[in-house]
């Protein structure tokens, strides 16, 4: 069984400053999990992924997460927001390195304050 | 990139009739083909998983007579929505992989198609 809990349906930051997106993933062993960004009534875009090389993982955009055992966590961050960046940003894992099916969470969206 | 074009990217028909949606992998040959519904400010759900030459897998809970799917080549496969009500209107995404499964290969995703059924 996997699951993905995002616990922030909304965030709102000013251009500029930190993005912090959280992420939380229960899986039975070996998750690969993923970031897509979704811009209104389009399709998603990879963002990032981890399949169990690098914790660290650096994506497009600027952004990146870090996969946490320990924690069960895979939060997106970017240190400097920009206007384009507002979208919803779906966290994703797949079981067993990504053989399983893909489990989307809810959703979370970015607002970017001028 | 892999690119994967899904048409019409916004439809609008009368319940009752039947509205067929296109997803084609531009670029590369899809052996999996997935269909997702996402529901107005909620996360995707994986409705059915096609390969290429086979009948389509279902999720539990999806009419499979209602929802027709048909993946006739490595580079289409097609969703049609029979006898369409309003509670189908949705948004429908398609997402090709060129794997058996997603293993360590990102599934590309359509752009999306807007159904609204009057």
């Amino acid at each position: 069984a996997q699951s993905v809990t995002q616990l922030d349906s909304h965030v709102s930051v000013s251009e500029g400053t930190p993005v912090l997106l959280r992420c939380n993933y229960s899986s039975s062993y070996s998750p690969s999990l993923f970031w897509y960004v979704q811009h209104p009534n389009k399709g998603l875009q990879l963002l990032l992924k981890y399949t169990s090389a690098a914790t660290l993982v650096k994506g497009i955009n600027g952004f990146e997460a870090e996969f946490k055992k320990s924690e069960t966590s895979f939060h997106l961050t970017k240190p400097s927001a920009h206007m384009s960046d507002a979208a919803e940003y779906f966290c994703v894992v797949s079981a067993n390195f990504g053989n399983e099916k893909l489990t989307f969470g809810t959703g979370t969206r970015l607002t970017i304050i001028p | 990139g892999a690119v994967v074009s899904q048409h019409p990217s916004r439809v609008i028909c009368k319940s009752g009739t039947s509205v067929k949606i296109e997803c084609r992998s531009l670029d590369f040959q899809a052996t999996t083909m997935f269909w997702y519904r996402q529901f107005p400010k909620k996360s995707l759900m994986l409705m059915a998983t096609s390969n290429e030459g086979s009948k389509a897998t279902y999720e539990q809970g999806v009419e499979k007579d209602k929802f027709l799917i048909n993946h006739a080549s490595l580079t289409l496969s097609t969703l049609t929505v029979t006898s369409a009500h309003p509670e189908d209107s949705s948004f429908y995404i398609c997402s090709a992989s060129f794997l058996p499964q997603v293993f360590l290969a990102e599934a590309f995703f359509g752009q999306g198609t807007r159904l609204t059924v009057v």
